[in-house]
């Protein structure tokens, strides 16, 4: 059971730099989260995909954009870095409805420097 | 904006003793979820209440919510030094579109 799947694990980007970082779940979720998390600020929603073809802005989506590929993939792209985006980005997918309430799984996420 | 607070932000304790955290939020919810962080990793599902539910247990954890405080609180009993981590609360805002959002989180140290 791999679950939530993040790739890369580390990165470290030159300001201006563009990066496209992964996400893939094999629950057969049809929502998927991106977050992000700074020291002391819990998780901020950047963009999440309530359904394949779908995808919705969330707190902090300025820098950022998404494309929900397949239902199993949601990718976030910086198109040009900055240092203000270094913070450790996790992935999440879940299964709104039912018994499941919307419980988040989550990846092992990706720490990004941003120099 | 931040929906969940959480209180204390650090808290210390020794390995035996019980740990309580609490959570307050701001709008109405369907459900609020608690969930751990082990350093360097993700974030797990714990435990969840529902709005219309006032307790609810999970092995050693038990978790309460007050609905007209907004707020909930979440107690580990005979803490273990493997219960080092932190502890986010996070709610299901009603007509949030499944959406949730997080508290700061709360960081657990248990000495053995």
């Amino acid at each position: 059971n791999a679950g939530v799947t993040q790739t890369p694990k580390f990165q470290v980007l030159k300001t201006g730099q563009s990066m496209t970082l992964q996400c893939a779940q094999d629950m057969n979720h049809n929502s998927m989260y991106w977050y992000r998390q700074d020291p002391g600020m819990g998780l901020r929603l950047i963009y999440y995909s309530a359904s394949e073809g779908t995808t919705d802005k969330g707190e902090v989506p300025n820098g950022y954009n998404v494309s929900r590929l397949n239902k199993r993939e949601f990718s976030l792209r910086l198109e040009s870095a900055a240092p203000s985006q270094t913070s450790v980005y996790f992935c999440a997918s879940s299964e709104k409805g039912g018994w499941a309430k919307n419980i988040q799984y989550f990846g092992a996420g990706t720490r990004l420097s941003v120099l | 904006s931040q929906q969940g607070e959480e209180d204390p932000q650090a808290l210390s304790i020794q390995e035996g003793e019980n740990a309580t955290m609490n959570c307050s939020y701001k709008t109405s919810i369907n459900n609020l979820q608690w969930y751990r962080q082990n350093s360097g990793r993700g974030l797990v599902h714990l435990i969840l209440i529902r709005s219309n539910e006032r307790e609810k247990h999970s092995g050693r954890l038990r978790v309460t919510l007050d609905t007209s405080k907004k707020s909930s609180s979440l107690l580990i009993t005979a803490s273990r030094a493997a219960d080092t981590a932190s502890y986010f609360c996070a709610t299901d805002a009603t007509g949030n579109t499944g959406k949730l959002i997080f508290g700061q989180g709360t960081t657990l140290q248990v000495k053995p």
